[in-house]
């Protein structure tokens, strides 16, 4: 799995538009681009995931640049409940993929 | 709520002790696997089951070893704990043990073990 960086912490306010940053400049073609989530004392959770496309879905959205360089994961309208710490992991899939490498994240705090 | 459940929820053993902890894969996952969580750190691969094999191991030593049942659930055990083995411990299912683009795993909500 390629390697990503991220912002070690990240502030938001309630009811504003979370941009959380992630760096995969090694990138390979057939890699995809994963984010989870982890609130406090639970397992990591499923956000969204894409390979070129921009996408969306009922939690966020996915900005991958041109180049697959880099990715913003957006929250639309942050809430209280969107505070955790925010994994990219830049991935493959098909035969043999059977883990998620995990980095340290970002942790994002939704501001009241 | 992803339906993958671990038990127990705590543990504490003291070093030198063996432990057990225990998966419940999502209704129709056949594929377990179980990841390391230090405090402060992401998740680390341990091992993955899929169909009561091993199928691929991480950075682990032998001492960490695993089981998956015929109804696919699954234990983690550890022997000869040593204090870095303080973490919380996960377990993910998924439906197929390589991954197509649009499968994901899921994980239970883990297992803190205290090595003390």
């Amino acid at each position: 799995d390629a390697k990503t960086t991220q912002p070690t912490s990240m502030d938001c306010a309630e009811g504003r538009a979370a941009n959380l940053p992630c760096n995969h400049s090694t990138i390979s073609g057939n890699e995809y681009v994963y984010w989870y989530r982890q609130i406090h004392s639970q397992g990591p959770q499923y956000i969204i995931h894409g390979l070129k496309n921009n996408e969306t879905n009922e939690m966020a959205s996915l900005i991958i640049t041109e180049d697959r360089k880099s990715s913003t994961l957006i929250l639309p309208h942050a809430t209280l409940r969107d505070t955790a710490v925010y994994y990219c992991i830049a991935s493959y899939s098909g035969a043999g993929s059977y883990q998620l490498t995990f980095g340290k994240g970002t942790k994002l705090s939704v501001i009241p | 709520e992803t339906g993958v459940t671990q038990s127990p929820t705590h543990l504490i053993k003291t070093r030198g002790q063996q432990v057990t902890l225990r998966c419940s894969s999502q209704s129709g996952h056949n594929t377990v696997s179980w990841y390391q969580q230090a405090l402060g750190q992401g998740p680390q691969f341990i091992f993955q089951y899929y169909r009561e094999e091993e199928n691929g191991r991480g950075n682990f030593p032998p001492r960490f070893s695993g089981l998956q049942f015929p109804n696919y659930s699954s234990e983690l055990n550890v022997n000869a704990l040593e204090l870095d083995d303080s973490a919380l411990y996960l377990c993910a299912s998924s439906p197929r043990p390589d991954r197509g683009p649009a499968d994901t795993q899921y994980f239970g909500p883990g297992t803190r073990l205290t090595v003390l």
